[in-house]
This record gives structure tokens, C-alpha cells and sequence, in this order.
């Protein structure tokens, strides 16, 4: 089965352009994550989607940042502008919250860079 | 509040020696989950186990084992004769309350295992 998907791998942009980053949930899981991980702030949450609906986004840094998920199998975050200090490995994480367990699978992360 | 402790940010051994990775956690809830994930240098973060509040059987698989224990709220994690391979960071997490799939991660252990 596949893991979860996310594009791009690497992103190098400019300051002040839009990011948009991708993801594609394990086919079945009705929650999704976006963390940033950093090596000063360490890894944090940013938003989280159950069934699509945006449950908590307390932990996206400011308006600059935008997450959308308009179906099961597909989100996006959006920084628009982007700044040097967004630069960092996102990770998009996806669970079954149904029956037991809880763990997220994770995507292998994009590293942002913005210069 | 449910938090996370790892008190060991950093830890280094030679081949071969046996290490434990401490994690202690709170909450008040009375049925959760507890989670071990690793992130080699590749950067992509690898679930490695879960274990439910209900069951305090220690767990083995291969070289690795973990000890929980409810009296004093600690889930840690062995590594019995550590490999390079092993070097990573290893991050201990707990399930929130409520039926929300989000995890609480605590700060992460850099293992560095020398040949």
C-alpha cells in the first residue's frame, strides 16, 4: 500500500512568492496533519483535518499560512508570502481515528527554502 | 495537561552497548495511547510502536523493547547491542483525550551511535 504522498520533495523560492505544498493521505485514514519541524522549535503542529473539516489550527504561525482539504484524498498548505524564516521540513501525517490505535503515518516531508 | 518529557536530548554510545530512551508523560485520562517514532538522518519519520494504557506488557521485537509503566508514567524504549544504523532521533508521543487522532510529541532524543 502506498504511504502518504507529498510534493514537492524540495522547494527553493524567493521571498515574498506563494508555496504551495501538497499531500495525498493513506487511502482509508479520515484524519490529516501538517507539522513544521525546525531545529529550533522542534516539530509542531500546525493544523489538523478530521473528515476533511479543520479541526484545530491554533498552531499555524500567522495569516500568511493557509491549509485547505477539499476531499479524502488530497490537502494543501499555502504560506503566501513566504519568508527566510519559514524555511523548514513540512510534514504531512495521516491516522484512522476509527477503532483502536491512533498513529500517524508520515510523508517523507518537503524541505522549504526561502531565500 | 497532558505533556511529553524526554529528558535526554542527546545521547552517545559505541557499537554494541545497550542504551534506554526515557519518556514520561501526564495525563489524567484513564484510557491512551502511547507511540515511538524514529527519524534517521533521511529525515522521514518512522512509526515504530504503540501501546494502550490497558496493557503494561512490556514488548519486544528484536533488538528493541519497551518498558511501560504506568506507576510512574514512564514508556521506554531499549536498544539491546545498538548498531550505527540505530542513530536517529527517537520521539515518544501520547494520544490526546477526546477522539481526535492528535498526538502529543514530546521533544525527541538524538541518539548517536558510534562504530
Amino acid at each position: 500500500d502506498a504511504g502518504v504522498i507529498q510534493s514537492p520533495r524540495h522547494e527553493v523560492t524567493e521571498m515574498g512568492q506563494e508555496v504551495t505544498l501538497r499531500c495525498k493521505p493513506i487511502s482509508g485514514h479520515n484524519s490529516l496533519f501538517w507539522y513544521r519541524q525546525t531545529m529550533m522549535r522542534g516539530l509542531e503542529l500546525l493544523i489538523y483535518f478530521n473528515n476533511n473539516v479543520p479541526i484545530d489550527d491554533s498552531g499555524m504561525p500567522e495569516d500568511r499560512f493557509s491549509a485547505k482539504m477539499p476531499n479524502a484524498s488530497f490537502s494543501t498548505l499555502k504560506i503566501q508570502p513566504s519568508e527566510p524564516r519559514d524555511s523548514a521540513v513540512y510534514f504531512c501525517a495521516s491516522s484512522s481515528v476509527t477503532g483502536t490505535g491512533y498513529e500517524q503515518y508520515f510523508g517523507p516531508g518537503t524541505r522549504l527554502t526561502v531565500t | 495537561a497532558q505533556k511529553v518529557t524526554q529528558a535526554q536530548t542527546e545521547i552517545s554510545v559505541v557499537e554494541k552497548e545497550d542504551v534506554t530512551l526515557d519518556c514520561v508523560y501526564e495525563t489524567r485520562d484513564t484510557t491512551y495511547y502511547l507511540f515511538w517514532y524514529k527519524q534517521p538522518p533521511s529525515g522521514e519519520l518512522v512509526f515504530l510502536i504503540r501501546r494502550n494504557s490497558f496493557d503494561e506488557q512490556n514488548e519486544i521485537s528484536g533488538r528493541y523493547s519497551w518498558n511501560f509503566q504506568k506507576s510512574t508514567s514512564s514508556f521506554n524504549f531499549t536498544i539491546t547491542a545498538s548498531q550505527v544504523v540505530d542513530s536517529a532521533v527517537y520521539f515518544c508521543a501520547l494520544s490526546e483525550s477526546g477522539n481526535t487522532g492528535k498526538l502529543i510529541f514530546g521533544q525527541g532524543t538524538t541518539l548517536q551511535v558510534k562504530p
